[in-house]
């Protein structure tokens, strides 16, 4: 098994460009989120979804769309990209709630001029 | 919106040394997990702790979670320089609805 995959592992953008990150699983699980993780900051939640065609917002969803429409892939994209969205971008998958283990992908490193 | 706080922020310490690192909130947790994440990769998963007082052991690290579920710490035995890496705590809030991560704790052990 490969657990979370993401794809790329690494972009170089200019402001107003758009781009989509890939996050794949191949556990079967329900739950999938994108975080992103910025210096002295922790991981702060973006989107989820808690299953095939559902999504939700989290804690920083401004600036980002989501969508599953398959249970194994979960897409996140930037419509516009923004300095402000430097950062390095993990998804994770989980089996049920969010108290259940979060399996974490290797994460994509955005860079935004 | 509840808040995790992690102290210290960077830890650097000789091989062999113990240590403690602290996890703390003013709000209930219904559960705490610490995960460790290593350069370029993402955090994995050491503990999950779901009752106050409740102690874990992973062979040289020991986790707790308060009485009161609203801290919990890290103590590491005689640690050894695969022990570096960020220390991260997560919670549940009460009513299973929020779900946040700490800051973190970058820990450096020095052969």
């Amino acid at each position: 098994n490969a657990g979370v995959t993401q794809t790329p592992k690494f972009r170089v953008l200019k402001t107003g460009q758009s781009m989509t990150l890939l996050c794949a699983q191949d556990m079967n699980h329900e739950y999938m989120y994108w975080y992103r993780q910025d210096p002295g900051m922790g991981l702060r939640l973006i989107h989820y979804s808690v299953g095939e065609g559902t999504t939700a917002k989290g804690e920083v969803p401004d600036g980002y769309n989501v969508s599953r429409l398959k249970k194994q892939n979960f897409l996140l994209g930037l419509e516009s990209a923004a300095p402000s969205q430097t950062s390095v971008y993990f998804c994770a998958s989980s089996l049920d709630r969010y108290q259940e283990t979060q399996y974490f992908g290797p994460g994509t490193r955005l860079l935004v001029l | 919106t509840q808040l995790l706080e992690q102290s210290p922020q960077f830890l650097s310490i000789q091989e062999g040394e113990n240590l403690t690192v602290y996890c703390n909130s003013s709000s209930v947790f219904s559960s705490l997990q610490w995960y460790r994440q290593e350069p370029g990769e993402g955090p994995v998963l050491l503990v999950t702790v779901v009752t106050g007082g409740e102690v874990k052991k992973l062979k040289r690290l020991t986790f707790q979670f308060g009485d009161a579920r609203k801290d919990s710490s890290l103590h590491i035995t005689a640690a050894q320089p695969g022990d570096t890496g960020l220390y991260l705590c997560a919670g549940n809030d009460n009513y299973g609805q929020n779900f946040v991560f700490g800051p973190g704790t970058r820990l450096s052990v020095l052969p």
